[in-house]
């Protein structure tokens, strides 16, 4: 059963032309992360949500946004997206259990930039 | 700052031989996770560690946490294919809900 989705797994989308990522979970965790992962590097945090309390790294570019209207349901926004943006969008959830918290990952959305 | 250091970033072993792959930190976590992703798919969970100078074993896999909680390996024996893979791992710093993850390990095994 999945617990973390996230659609669509593969999205393409032009130059400049907004785009919208998706990822739901019915495991009610309060926190939810984006990662931006490229080829044979490691996941790259870009922000998580605490409930409703929004985190974003400092190196995260000010065209990616996110949106988290409920528990189950977080958005990645890229306002205009570059080249450079081609890359695999991991979601993830965990838990409040404080010792053993654990991230559980969906699918991905591959992300291609033409 | 990456605060997670894994080595080897690349290993290509033939089958049957044994790795131990090493991820190390300055900082203490309260849990680590170990994760294995497959290209095009997200990282799957294999274990996570939570107390200091734990073991616990998977089959072949091996991982322990070091007993002052900065450090992480996992051993894996009698290597097969099918353990070809990244080896991610991952945990957030004592105290806070941010997740980082390790440099990865790139895994090949050939048959």
């Amino acid at each position: 059963d999945a617990m973390v989705i996230q659609n669509p797994r593969y999205q393409v989308t032009q130059f400049g032309k907004p785009v919208t990522l998706s990822c739901s979970q019915t495991l009610n965790h309060n926190v939810m992360y984006w990662y931006q992962q490229k080829s044979s590097q490691a996941p790259k945090l870009l922000f998580h949500y605490y409930d409703k309390d929004f985190n974003n790294e400092a190196d995260t570019p000010d065209n990616f946004q996110s949106r988290r209207p409920n528990t189950s349901f977080c958005f990645l926004d890229i306002r205009s997206p570059g080249l450079g943006d081609a890359a695999m969008y991991l979601c993830a959830t965990s838990g409040l259990a404080a010792l053993t918290d654990t991230q559980y990952f969906g699918p991905g959305t591959r992300l291609t930039v033409l | 700052t990456q605060l997670l250091e894994q080595s080897p970033q690349f290993l290509s072993i033939q089958e049957g031989e044994n790795l131990t792959v090493y991820c190390n930190s300055s900082s203490v976590f309260s849990s680590l996770q170990w994760y294995r992703q497959e290209p095009g798919e997200g990282p799957v969970l294999l274990v996570t560690v939570v107390t200091g100078g734990e073991v616990k074993k998977l089959k072949r896999l091996t991982f322990q946490f070091g007993d002052a909680r900065k450090d992480s390996s996992l051993h894996i024996t009698a290597a097969q294919p099918g353990d070809t893979g990244l080896y991610l791992c991952a945990g957030a710093p004592s105290g806070t809900y941010k997740y980082i993850f390790g440099t990865g390990t790139r895994l090949k095994v050939l048959a």
